[in-house]
């Protein structure tokens, strides 16, 4: 099955400081988003993003689907970003795989 | 509008026993899935439903199945609890469910199996 990679595993950033994170997958997809997960297991959706670049806010993302990769960007970022960020593929059989998610922590 | 809905929030089970887990979908949304997520790690698929036939299939044994009704909620049923199923059990809801729409998840039931 498809394997999702993201990186890196974990991140400490000053509040305002900005910050790249990155997702890897190894086959064709139909679907790529993005979400955030908070202390309370809730997972809000990002970014619906199979190709192309979107952004909402102080979050941006890209992804470049012919080469594997997407890329979330997050600018001045806050203590209220801090959690987990999860990348998700979702493949031609519709299977859709989690990676292991980047720790975000923003200190004030 | 309400969100996707799931229930129960917190449960405790015993080994051996067996547990079902309900959702709610959005309202409009045809397609549910659900999700497996263990401390630490990041959501495994267990199972795809859309229009009340299973689309797709995780790599869990035959002790969990699932099911979708005609208005669309979903139960997912886990027999013979292990302590290893403790876990936060997240259901998701789609339009379609193809892989060519944004998936929204409910909040989740946390099992603790003990």
């Amino acid at each position: 099955g498809i394997q999702v990679e993201q990186s890196p595993p974990d991140l400490i950033l000053q509040e305002g400081a900005n910050s790249t994170l990155r997702c890897n997958f190894s086959d064709s997809v139909n679907n790529l988003q993005w979400f955030h997960q908070n202390p309370w297991g809730q997972l809000i959706n990002l970014f619906y993003i199979p190709s192309g670049t979107k952004q909402n806010g102080r979050l941006s993302a890209t992804t470049v689907a012919t080469e594997r990769y997407s890329l979330l960007y997050i600018s001045s970022s806050q203590t209220t970003d801090s959690g987990v960020y999860f990348c998700a593929a979702e493949t031609l059989d519709n299977d859709m795989r989690f990676g292991a998610g980047t720790r975000l922590t923003v200190k004030p | 509008d309400a969100g996707v809905t799931q229930s129960p929030t917190h449960l405790i089970k015993t080994r051996g026993q067996h547990v079902t887990l309900r959702c709610s979908p959005i309202s409009g949304h045809k397609s549910v899935s659900w999700y497996q997520q263990v401390l630490g790690q990041g959501p495994q698929f267990i199972f795809q439903y859309y229009e009340k036939e299973e689309r797709g299939r995780g790599n869990f044994p035959d002790r969990f199945s699932a099911r979708q009704f005609p208005n669309y909620s979903s139960e997912l049923n886990v027999n013979a609890l292990l302590l290893g199923d403790s876990a936060l059990y997240l259901c998701a809801s789609s339009l379609a469910g193809e892989g060519l729409d944004t998936i929204y998840f409910g909040e989740g039931s946390w099992l603790t199996v003990v």
